[in-house]
């Protein structure tokens, strides 16, 4: 089955720790993204990146790190320099256009982690 | 910057209504435009993709539309069953960068 895994589905957090959310992917997207998701409002895209070794900042990167070693993998570090990381983090992925009049960039989302600061 | 806004917030609809959700955006150099349904506490699932040269798609029961000058997007849904009640939330692609705004959802209840 081809799809987009995260782990874990919750996580606590003390004050002054990092942690780190995982996310998978076996479609052999190009493009990977990370967004936040606060109650009753929309995704903020928070890091995204188009190729292995490469990623760029979103909106609201700050308090936030990223690594993309392998093609299927992008994890997600919410540090302590983020003072309010309580929400729904959503990892997506999707293909690159080839710049052509088909673009198949439909974007695959995984179930999410919710993540609470204790 | 792209804002995209979504009305109503809220719907209530009885089973079997036809029902229309708005999506509308303020930059019209888009390169496509997606709506996605969430259920509660899960990830996004995609319903439909446009992109920027076509006016409307449809799958099943669902057809969007899309109308770039004006900045608005329409996501008709026929026939409403309570398996329909979600949010449901649409999202605009800038131009051929990789960034994403969504909008902040239309929360859909269809009552039995």
């Amino acid at each position: 089955d081809g799809g987009i895994t995260q782990s874990p589905k919750y996580l606590f957090r003390k004050e002054g720790q990092n942690v780190t959310l995982s996310c998978e992917q076996n479609l052999n997207h190009d493009a990977m993204y990370w967004y936040r998701q606060d109650p009753g409002q929309g995704l903020r895209l928070i890091y995204y990146s188009q190729i292995v070794n490469d990623f760029q900042k979103g909106d609201i990167a700050e308090g936030y790190s990223v690594s993309r070693e392998k093609k299927e993998s992008f994890p997600l570090t919410v540090t302590s320099a983020q003072k309010n990381p309580t929400a729904f983090y959503l990892c997506a992925s999707s293909t690159l256009t080839s710049g052509g009049t088909t673009s198949t960039d439909t974007q695959y989302f995984g179930p999410g982690t919710r993540l609470t600061v204790l | 910057k792209q804002e995209v806004t979504q009305i109503p917030a809220a719907l209530s609809v009885p089973e079997g209504e036809n029902l229309v959700l708005n999506c509308s955006f303020t930059d019209s150099a888009i390169y496509n435009l997606q709506w996605f349904r969430q259920d509660p506490g899960k990830g996004l699932t995609s319903l439909l993709l446009i992109q920027s040269s076509q006016r409307e798609q449809t799958s099943g029961r669902l057809n969007a539309s899309l109308d770039k000058s004006s900045g608005r997007s329409t996501l008709y849904i026929a026939a409403s069953q309570p398996g329909d009640s979600a949010t449901y939330l649409c999202a605009v692609r800038r131009t051929l960068l990789l960034k994403f705004y969504f909008g902040s959802g239309t929360k859909l209840n269809v009552k039995p």
